[in-house]
């Protein structure tokens, strides 16, 4: 199975600061994907990270909030700015190296606490 | 809009039980159905599942997914404490690789 490592594991930062999370895969993949859940849910796509252009934004989510990044094929950021305590979750990043018809994998996910 | 359902939303059996967890699903153009397992923050992979009636097993776990009905089941069986968690189920569709994800079913094995 794939490796993705995500970090920071966890962070408790203060409302109104950014906080920018890593995504490194072992392997090159086409697309990588952030998803959110928030306390008691399930996961909630954010965005999509295509290397080579900009992500995209699932409904709810905008750019200027979650700036996110794709410098090249393993590697991904997203930013959560201008913090409020309702962006308290965990953050997942995720990717399927094997391509779109096999399964995908999980970073080991960002416990977000915004006080 | 792609929906995935989970049910129950709650489980709570003995160790040794055998159990069945439902997931129900509304996607376009479908491509697979998956399986999770999350116990604290990443969810673990368990199953994909593409084709009607073909069941996939894993130890203790199997899967298998009804295309007509647009449903899967997830069975655990002689159930342990370790077995404890969210099983989460997700579909994708063909053209578009995110997934989609249930709410989930949380799990409680009790001793």
């Amino acid at each position: 199975s794939a490796v993705i490592s995500q970090k920071p594991s966890r962070d408790i930062c203060q409302r109104g600061t950014s906080l920018t999370i890593q995504c490194q895969v072992d392997s090159q993949v086409t697309m990588m994907f952030w998803y959110r859940q928030q306390p008691g849910q399930s996961l909630t796509l954010i965005a999509t990270a295509n290397q080579g252009s900009e992500a995209t934004y699932e409904s709810g989510f905008v750019i200027d909030k979650f700036p996110i990044s794709r410098p090249n094929l393993t590697f991904s950021t997203l930013t959560v700015s201008n913090m409020s305590p309702e962006d308290s979750s965990i953050y997942l990043c995720s990717a399927a190296p094997q391509g779109p018809d096999t399964e995908a994998f999980f970073g080991q996910g960002t416990r977000l606490t915004v006080v | 809009e792609d929906k995935v359902v989970q049910s129950p939303l709650s489980l709570v059996v003995h160790e040794g039980d055998t159990v069945t967890l439902n997931c129900s699903y509304e996607v376009t153009n479908f491509r697979s159905l998956l399986w999770y397992k999350q116990e604290k923050k990443a969810p673990t992979f368990l199953f994909m599942l593409t084709s009607s009636g073909i069941e996939k097993k894993s130890g203790r776990l199997s899967s298998i997914l009804d295309k007509k009905e647009l449903f899967s089941i997830l069975n655990i069986t002689a159930t342990q404490t370790g077995d404890s968690a969210v099983y989460l189920c997700a579909v994708s569709g063909f053209g578009n690789e995110k997934l989609t994800f249930g709410t989930g079913t949380r799990l409680t094995i009790i001793p």
